[in-house]
């Protein structure tokens, strides 16, 4: 049991280049969720997906697109990466009866 | 607006001392509550939470957190803090209306423990 997995960990991208930040939950959870971490202002939410089939915009969502696959899968995309989108992601999951949201261990991503 | 305070952003205590974080909250009835704690390049590990009933809530870890009504606060607490209990803490908040399960999270307190 994996729990939510995230790829890659690490990335480091120039300014205008486009990549998908991948997470995957095995928990067969309806709710998934994507964050940015920056320091000294906590995680914010930047794109959610209540169940399959939907998503919602969050706190920061310029810039990103979100898809979600399936029930298992919902990625975030940068089609044209800033440095100001230097940050750590999470992706977070959450079961349909409760408020508890389980995290993935991070991307880390640099725009140079 | 909903919003959530963690008024301490470095806290530093002695290995053996007790620790107590504090986390305020702005929303106008009971929110749902959380700690988490992030250790250095980690993801996020839920330490405790509080929906109802019971206002002492215990966690993992030895943890437990208080939540306060007239104060709209939830504080965590160590009796005896470890070196390993050195991390990043984060309140979060969850509210009831609609189902959207999403939180907001506090600034976050950096826990550093003098041996």
């Amino acid at each position: 049991n994996a729990g939510v997995t995230q790829t890659p960990k690490f990335q480091v991208l120039k300014t205008g280049q486009s990549m998908t930040l991948q997470c995957a939950q095995d928990m067969n959870h309806n709710s998934m969720y994507w964050y940015r971490q920056d320091p000294g202002m906590g995680l914010r939410l930047i794109y959610y997906s209540a169940s399959e089939g939907t998503t919602d915009k969050g706190e920061v969502p310029n810039g990103y697109n979100v898809s979600r696959l399936n029930k298992r899968e919902f990625s975030l995309r940068l089609e044209s990466a800033a440095p100001s989108q230097t940050s750590v992601y999470f992706c977070a999951s959450r079961a349909a009866d409760s408020y508890e949201q389980y995290f993935g261990p991070g991307t880390r991503l640099t725009v140079t | 607006a909903q919003s959530v305070t963690q008024p301490d952003i470095h806290i530093t205590v002695s290995e053996g001392a007790s620790l107590e974080l504090r986390c305020n909250y702005s929303y106008g009835a009971t929110p749902y509550l959380f700690w988490y704690v992030q250790s250095p390049g980690q993801g996020l590990q839920l330490l405790l939470k509080y929906f109802s009933g019971d206002t002492l809530v215990q966690g993992i870890k030895g943890f437990e957190a208080e939540f306060k009504r007239s104060q709209s606060s939830f504080n965590l607490r160590k009796p005896s803090v470890h070196w390993s209990d050195a991390a990043e803490y984060f309140c979060a908040v969850g509210f009831p209306s609609g189902n959207t399960g999403k939180l907001i999270f506090g600034q976050g307190t950096t826990l550093q423990v003098k041996p």
